[in-house]
C-alpha cells in the first residue's frame, strides 16, 4: 500500500493561512488523496479529497503536485477550532474492495492554532 | 440527520466481562467499519462490512467479534474483556461509489478495562 509522510506537528497563528504538506512519492495513478481531520475528542471528519487536479471546497483547498507525488491542504485562515490532528490518506476505490477500501490512518499532523 | 451513532459513550469494564457496542447509522450505507484509537495514536481497523449479512477482519481483529444482521447497525462485542483493550472506539460508515466518497464516523466509546 502506498503510504503518506507527514510532519508530527504545525503551528499556526489565527486568521493566517496553514499549507500542510503530505509526502507519497509511492502514490498509484487509481490512488485518491484524502484529508481528514480529528478535533479533540472527536471521531475523524472529512475535509476534502482529490485525484489530480487542485480542489476546493468550503473548509479548504488541496493543491497536488503535477507528479501527484506530495499534496498540500490548504487552510486560508486558520482559527482557533481548525486545531486537530490532519491526516493525509490514499485510497484506491477503483481496483481495491473489502479490506483495501478502509482508510489507513497514519499519525498525521498536529495543528496548533495560536490566538 | 443523526449520521453514525455509537452507543454508550462510556464505559468502564471489569476484565473478563464482556460488552457489545453498537454502531447506527441512517445514510443507507453499504460499508460499516470499527477502529480502536489508542492515545497519541492514529486509527487502527478491527473488522467492517461490506454489506448486510457480511463482516471481515481488519488489522487488529483478536478477541473482538461484529455483526452486521441489518444494514443500518454494526455490533462490535468483546467477549472476555482485557485490560489492553482500554481504547477510544470509532465506528465508521461509507457510501461507496467510484472515487467520490466520504466516511462518517461516530463520536467514539471510551472504554476503559480494569
Amino acid at each position: 500500500d502506498a503510504k503518506t509522510t507527514q510532519p508530527n506537528s504545525m503551528e499556526s497563528n489565527e486568521e493566517e493561512p496553514v499549507h500542510l504538506p503530505c509526502n507519497h512519492s509511492t502514490i498509484s495513478g487509481t490512488d485518491y488523496i484524502h484529508w481528514y481531520r480529528q478535533l479533540p475528542s472527536q471521531g475523524p471528519e472529512y475535509v476534502i479529497h482529490g485525484l489530480t487536479s487542485n480542489v476546493n471546497n468550503r473548509m479548504a483547498s488541496l493543491a497536488i503536485a503535477e507528479d501527484r507525488k506530495s499534496s498540500t491542504l490548504i487552510l486560508h485562515r486558520a482559527t482557533l477550532r481548525d486545531a486537530a490532528v490532519y491526516y493525509c490518506i490514499l485510497r484506491d476505490v477503483v481496483h481495491s474492495s473489502g479490506s483495501a477500501r478502509q482508510l489507513t490512518f497514519g499519525s498525521g499532523t498536529q495543528l496548533t492554532v495560536l490566538p | 440527520n443523526a449520521g453514525v451513532t455509537q452507543t454508550p459513550k462510556f464505559r468502564v469494564l471489569k476484565t473478563g466481562q464482556s460488552m457489545t457496542l453498537l454502531c447506527a447509522q441512517d445514510m443507507n450505507h453499504e460499508y460499516m467499519y470499527w477502529y480502536r484509537q489508542d492515545p497519541g495514536m492514529g486509527l487502527r481497523l478491527i473488522h467492517y462490512s461490506v454489506g448486510e449479512g457480511t463482516t471481515a477482519k481488519g488489522e487488529v481483529p483478536d478477541g473482538y467479534n461484529v455483526s452486521r444482521l441489518k444494514k443500518q447497525n454494526f455490533l462490535l462485542g468483546l467477549e472476555s474483556a482485557a485490560p489492553s483493550q482500554t481504547s477510544v472506539y470509532f465506528c465508521a460508515s461509507s457510501y461507496e461509489t467510484g472515487g467520490i466518497t466520504e466516511a462518517f464516523f461516530g463520536q467514539g466509546t471510551r472504554l476503559t478495562v480494569v
